[in-house]
């Protein structure tokens, strides 16, 4: 069956532009979570989806990142008016369920701003 | 302060032998779960193993073992029998039950790269 899958997986943009990343879950996943992965470091939560409803936004960094998940499937990291200290890994990860399931991570979408 | 530290930044190990990755955490929840993920070059996290805070049992998967010493706050990672593709980034991660309804997320480690040589 097919895992979680991210798109693009290699973004470069210029400083100041906006930027749209991608997450398919899991079939049938009710729960998704964005996080954030600098160079080096481990990942960091952004944000979690239970079904269409943002839940929880207390890691995204400013007000020009934006989540949605409108239909409770496919999920939309916005980034605004890029800046250089955005540029890492962002990962996405489903569970199926709300509560205490395992996270299944896709690859990862790496973002370079230059 | 820290709530999952990894105290290696890198390990080596010649194949076949074993090898202990370290992990302690932080937290005052009862209650909590304890994971650890290997990321190769292709950037996928990869769910190894998961002991429960109120496990008897040291979990075990295959080649993957978890050594918990809950009063020391400790959850090592041994890898028996290492492989050549075994070689990637291992991240400890904890997920805490009862943190105030945000029993969701995953609080990870900075990560041990491992190589294994031939």
């Amino acid at each position: 069956g097919a895992g979680v899958s991210q798109s693009p997986r290699y973004k470069v943009a210029k400083r100041g532009q906006d930027v749209a990343l991608r997450c398919d879950p899991i079939s049938g996943h009710v729960s998704l979570f964005w996080y954030q992965q600098a160079l080096g470091q481990g990942p960091e939560f952004l944000t979690y989806f239970q079904n269409e409803a943002q839940l929880d936004k207390s890691g995204l960094p400013s007000d020009r990142f934006f989540a949605e998940r409108p239909e409770g499937s496919v999920s939309t990291l916005k980034i605004q008016r890029t800046q250089q200290e955005d540029s890492a890994v962002y990962l996405c990860a489903s569970s199926l369920t709300s509560l205490f399931g395992e996270q299944f991570f896709g690859p990862g979408t790496r973002l370079t701003v230059l | 302060a820290q709530k999952i530290t990894q105290t290696q930044p890198g390990m080596f190990v010649q194949e076949k032998e074993a090898v202990t990755l370290d992990c302690t955490y932080d937290t005052s929840d009862p209650s909590y779960g304890l994971f650890w993920y290997k990321q190769p070059s292709s950037g996928e996290m990869i769910f190894l193993i998961y002991q429960g805070s109120y496990d008897q049992q040291n979990a075990t998967e295959g080649r993957y073992s978890l050594n918990f010493q809950k009063a020391r706050k400790s959850a090592n990672l041994v890898i028996s029998a290492s492989q050549l593709g075994d070689s990637a980034m291992y991240f400890c991660a904890m997920r805490e039950t009862n943190s105030g309804g945000s029993n969701y997320k995953l609080t990870f480690g900075k990560g041990t790269l491992l190589t294994v040589n031939p």
